[in-house]
């Protein structure tokens, strides 16, 4: 049983710039939460995917958005990067919206906006 | 409303000792009270949960306490270990929405031996 992979671990952008995140959930998990995590604070809700479609979002502006595919890995795009975006973005898994509450985290894409 | 406060911000507890986190929250549509522990460059991992049909629940040295009338839990490490140094994070969400959690700001706790 593969955990949460994310990837990349680590990227630098200029503000102005488009990013993509990329997790490949945990084995046979079909849903996916992604998470934002300044540095020195918890980690804030973005937005969640339950088969393929958006379902529920934190209080992030439309420039956050996201996929997820038939597998399940999903995509996590931001555009019009602010400086304000460098933070830990977190994907985590779980099975199906009524599981057992167990989020299964990602070890996160650490993005640096300059 | 959608805030869950924790405090402290850091603890210092030596080998053996009880560590003491406290969270309180203010939205009474919250259910489920997960703590999670993260270790520097790892992402969070479920340590402990509870859900408001109890008081207590205790899983090995960890022990959360409940006090739903003034909506507040703790954890508690018992004899705790330097291997037990890392960030916690309580957090809260409605049971139904378990996955879009409000998390706390995060405990640093240093177990020195």
């Amino acid at each position: 049983e593969t955990g949460v992979t994310q990837s990349p671990t680590h990227l630098i952008k200029t503000r102005g710039q488009q990013v993509t995140l990329r997790c490949s959930s945990q084995s046979g998990h079909n849903t996916v939460s992604w998470y934002q995590q300044a540095l020195g604070q918890g980690p804030q809700f973005i937005f969640q995917y339950y088969r393929e479609e958006e379902n529920g979002r934190g209080n992030f502006p439309p420039r956050f958005s996201g996929l997820q595919f038939p597998n399940y890995s999903s995509e996590l795009n931001v555009n019009a990067l602010e400086l304000d975006d460098s933070a830990l973005y977190l994907c985590a898994s779980s099975l199906d919206l009524a599981g057992t509450g167990e989020l299964f985290f990602g070890e996160g894409s650490r993005l640096t906006v300059l | 409303q959608q805030q869950v406060k924790q405090s402290p911000q850091s603890l210092i507890v030596q080998k053996g000792g009880i560590s003491i986190i406290n969270c309180a929250y203010e939205n009474t549509a919250f259910d489920y009270f997960p703590w999670y522990q993260q270790f520097p460059g790892k992402g969070p991992a479920l340590l402990i949960a509870i859900r408001p049909d109890v008081s207590e629940k205790k899983e090995g040295r960890f022990t959360i306490s409940f006090n739903k009338s003034a909506k507040q839990f703790s954890l508690h490490i018992m004899d705790s270990q330097p291997g037990d140094s890392a960030t916690y994070f309580c957090a809260a969400a409605p049971w139904s929405g378990y996955n879009k959690l409000i998390f706390g700001a995060g405990t640093r706790l240093a177990v020195h031996p």
